[in-house]
């Protein structure tokens, strides 16, 4: 799986737009993006995936260059239960494959 | 439906011990995946059930061993306790049926070894 670089941490104000950036720029034709995250002591949890095209979900919006090298995920109205680890990942989809390699993620700080 | 649900919540063993974690995969999810993560760490795959089979591992010891269920439960089983495996151990179910890109999480395990 293609490794990922993220910055390990960003604040935010609380209602603002939080934008998070991965780069990913080994990236191979079929791996996905996907994004996770953790708020302290819990499981991590899926927000949004995508392989080449834009997405949105009732979470975040997924944005990836037309070259793959790099995305951004798109909180677009920041809480402070968004305060979390977010970790960006990039794998290759496949049946029977469920593993994902995990980084140290993106610490992202919602400021009141 | 029932989410992912791990047991115990946590753990203290003392070196050389043995620990058994579980996890009860979320409805109608036939695969279960465990995940090591140490303290200011991203989980670490540590390997993946389907059916009862292991499928797929990652870079951990034999003493590290697991099982599946036919209710696709599963049991994670470290043997031989170093201080090293002090972490939170997450179990993530997901359907097996396709492609699944979104796996479920539990809250996870805290061991302690002392």
């Amino acid at each position: 799986d293609a490794k990922t670089t993220q910055p390990p941490s960003m604040d935010c104000a609380e209602g603002r737009a939080a934008n998070l950036p991965c780069n990913h720029s080994t990236i191979s034709g079929n791996e996905y993006v996907y994004w996770y995250r953790q708020i302290h002591s819990q499981g991590p949890q899926y927000i949004i995936h995508g392989l080449k095209n834009n997405e949105t979900n009732e979470m975040a919006s997924l944005i990836i260059t037309e070259d793959r090298k790099s995305s951004t995920l798109i909180l677009p109205h920041a809480t402070l239960r968004d305060t979390a680890v977010y970790y960006c990942i990039v794998r290759v989809a496949s049946f029977g494959n469920e593993k994902l390699t995990f980084g140290t993620g993106t610490r992202l700080t919602i400021i009141p | 439906e029932t989410g992912v649900t791990q047991s115990p919540t946590h753990l203290i063993k003392t070196r050389g011990q043995q620990v058994t974690l579980r996890c009860s995969s979320q409805s109608g999810h036939n695969t279960v995946s465990w995940y090591q993560q140490a303290l200011g760490q991203g989980p670490q795959f540590i390997f993946q059930y389907y059916r009862e089979e292991e499928n797929g591992r990652g870079n951990f010891p034999p003493r590290f061993s697991g099982l599946q269920f036919p209710n696709y439960s599963s049991e994670l089983n470290v043997n031989a306790l170093e201080l090293d495996d002090s972490a939170l151990y997450l179990c993530a179910s997901s359907s097996g049926s396709g492609i699944a890109h979104e796996q479920f999480f539990g809250p996870g395990t805290r061991l302690t070894v002392l």
